[in-house]
């Protein structure tokens, strides 16, 4: 039973515009997220991450937003480029311990 | 300079045949991870470690093995008994810190596709 879920598997987005990408939750008590990003055939790499008692956390082009009622967290990257072009996990936690990722949002950002 | 390293890149498995992927770490991490990744899937929990000579089942370790005789590696043995092997295998490590939770990010290494012939 998929516990995170990203229920956009593609996004394509012009460059110099927003991208948003999505993630639901399904447990309550997850209490901190992570973004990564991956490049084909490399591992993961951490990119930013919230805690419950945050709705927001910036670094430079990107924001993560936290929406505790709707179970909901999404992450914008303004302005897009081409180089953020790679698939985008999310990835949900109980204080730390087990890491649950949703299945990934490959975004494209056309020049 | 820090990181994880996973050898091999890539790996091909006979029929009935064991192999095992390796990863190394040296940066002083006391948790490490290993998650499998198919087409369309996220990263899947297959064994952890908090401490050497400690291990746990994440979601799907059946048909596979693990040990932690040293802090710095955590290899992971495909079995015979895993019916479809097939995939991306990624190692993560993190510090285990009990009190600041922003410190349990997991740093991943490169990953080692494997294909059965």
């Amino acid at each position: 039973d998929q516990q995170v879920k990203q229920n956009s598997p593609s996004l394509s987005v012009q460059e110099g515009r927003i991208s948003i990408l999505n993630c639901d939750y399904t447990n309550s008590m997850f209490d901190y997220f992570l973004w990564y990003k991956k490049y084909p055939a490399e591992g993961p790499t951490f990119l930013i991450s919230i805690s419950s008692i945050k709705d927001k956390n910036e670094d430079g082009r990107f924001t993560v937003f936290l929406n505790k009622s709707a179970k909901h967290l999404s992450l914008h990257i303004v302005p897009s480029q081409p180089g953020d072009s790679a698939v985008y996990f999310c990835a949900a936690s109980e204080y730390g311990n087990q890491f649950y990722f949703g299945t990934g949002t490959s975004l494209t950002v056309i020049p | 300079d820090g990181g994880i390293t996973q050898s091999p890149k890539y790996l091909f498995r006979k029929e009935g045949q064991n192999v095992t992927l390796s990863c190394e770490q040296n940066l002083n991490h006391d948790a490490m991870y290993w998650y499998r990744q198919d087409p369309g899937q996220g990263l899947r929990l297959i064994y952890y470690s908090q401490i050497v000579n400690d291990f746990q089942k994440g979601d799907i370790a059946e048909g596979y093995s693990v040990s932690r005789e040293k802090k710095e590696s955590f290899p992971l043995t495909v079995t015979s008994a895993q019916k479809n092997p097939t995939a991306f295998y990624l190692c993560a490590s993190s510090i285990k810190d009990r009190t600041t939770i922003a410190k349990n990010i997991q740093y991943f290494g490169a990953g080692t596709r494997l294909s059965v012939l």
